[in-house]
């Protein structure tokens, strides 16, 4: 497909379980980024990635959340000892190059549901 | 299903009505601004953008308007068609800064 690729589509994790969720950008793409959506929110950054170089991870909110995107092109979001909290549509984009104003594709997400 | 417009502002236009969605901004560092559009169950959809040296960028039946005094932005949307119900979110970046901060969605309904 030509679009951004995320996986699982759904997940329900029981409180303290470790999760990893995945993104296949888009091929050739430079810019990755992931976001957490709580249900009736909009989209909060979590950290983005220059090719396999992650640039700013300032919006993981505690030292539960790891990204990491070993080869520049696929990334995984994991979330240790998930808590009721953490339950959100997580999303990744990712863009073209490098440029502020280059646009993202956004994925449709993956909803984490931790009972 | 999913829902992305629970307890958000809702906006019902008669179809073939024109739309006009409104959102404040709150960094005047902000030089880039992005409207999206997202459909239940699915990730935000880039629709226009606009630097912050324009105050109006016009595209296929929407039209941007940025206020930077008042730091405030708006997306026109011409003939409403049942096809645009969905949640509308603007969106800033900082100069420099690949972060992109979501505002407050707006739910558009679209009355047949």
């Amino acid at each position: 497909g030509a679009g951004v690729s995320q996986s699982p589509r759904y997940k329900v994790a029981k409180r303290g379980q470790d999760v990893a969720l995945r993104c296949d950008p888009i091929s050739g793409h430079v810019s990755l980024f992931w976001y957490q959506q709580a249900l009736g929110q909009g989209p909060e950054f979590l950290t983005y990635f220059q090719n396999e170089a992650q640039l700013d991870k300032s919006g993981l909110p505690s030292d539960r959340f790891f990204a990491e995107r070993p080869e520049g092109s696929v990334s995984t979001l994991k979330i240790q000892r998930t808590q009721q909290e953490d339950s959100a549509v997580y999303l990744c984009a990712s863009s073209l190059g490098r440029a502020v104003n280059t646009e993202a594709f956004f994925g449709q997400g993956t909803r984490l549901t931790v009972v | 299903g999913e829902s992305v417009g629970l307890h958000l502002p809702t906006l019902s236009v008669q179809e073939g009505d024109n739309s006009i969605i409104n959102c404040a901004y709150s960094n005047s560092a902000s030089d880039y601004f992005i409207w999206y559009k997202q459909e239940s169950g699915k990730g935000p959809q880039f629709i226009i953008d606009i630097r912050s040296n324009m105050d109006k960028r016009q595209g296929q039946r929407v039209t941007v308007l940025l206020n930077k005094t008042v730091k405030h932005l708006s997306l026109q949307i011409a003939a409403t068609q049942p096809g645009d119900s969905a949640v509308y979110f603007c969106a800033e970046r900082p100069g420099g800064y690949q972060k992109v901060t979501f505002g407050i969605g707006t739910k558009l309904q679209v009355i047949p």
